[in-house]
């Protein structure tokens, strides 16, 4: 079975700060890796895709990522967040056929204060 | 280009009535998917279409049917409702199932 961790369900931090959100995934099969994020009663945002290719990944918005087969984990990262990143981040995985569903993680909590 | 839309945003029904929930793709995408998110969680997966065809099915009842149209817009139904059925219900549209975009959702709260 497939299965996304994402292993902190709040991070605060002040603005300007670097912040780094966490995910893991379980899976015996190859893999595309996503975050999205959502904010509130809003849907849900691509912020940014691994499909294939070079392990690190930009997205929109200054964030960006990295997929680490070997560590199974595909850390989300921004070097300097704003008051306007206070949102919900999701990391999902999708099986690499194309047609399949969309599997979440629990969601991380990003609250950015002055 | 617009993005996917969503209709109603809000809906506010009673337990055991029926409600559709409706979708239009982007213009150009053909896979439209249907998620169920509860308050606090992750989206969970219902149904995926791809040129009017069933291509997935989530761990959700027999209450749950959705379908695609001609046109790629989709509709999700639910029959009997639930207490439980309360969720945040969302859309989303690819070209061919994987980079699914979503729209803003439809709230339904069961009473």
């Amino acid at each position: 079975a497939q299965s996304v961790t994402q292993l902190d369900s709040q991070v605060p931090v002040f603005e300007e700060a670097p912040v780094e959100l966490r995910c893991n995934y379980s899976s015996s099969v190859s893999v595309y890796l996503f975050w999205y994020v959502q904010y509130p009663n809003q849907g849900l945002q691509l912020l940014l895709k691994y499909l294939s290719g070079s392990t690190l990944v930009k997205g929109i918005n200054g964030f960006e990522a990295e997929f680490n087969k070997s560590q199974t984990s595909f850390h989300l990262r921004k070097p300097s967040v704003h008051i306007s990143d206070t949102a919900e981040y999701f990391c999902a995985l999708q099986n690499d056929q194309a047609g399949t569903a969309l599997i979440f993680g629990k969601g991380t909590t990003l609250s950015v204060s002055s | 280009d617009a993005g996917v839309t969503q209709s109603p945003t809000h809906l506010i029904k009673t337990r055991g009535q029926h409600v559709t929930l409706r979708c239009s793709p982007i213009s150009g995408h053909k896979s439209v998917s249907w998620y169920q998110q509860v308050l606090g969680q992750g989206p969970q997966f219902i149904f995926q279409y791809y040129e009017k065809e069933e291509r997935g099915r989530g761990n959700f009842p027999d209450r749950f049917s959705a379908r695609q149209f001609p046109n790629y817009s989709s509709e999700l139904n639910v029959n009997a409702l639930l207490l439980g059925d309360s969720a945040l219900y969302l859309c989303a549209s690819s070209r061919q199932g994987y980079e699914q975009y979503f729209g803003p959702g439809t709230r339904l709260t069961v009473t």
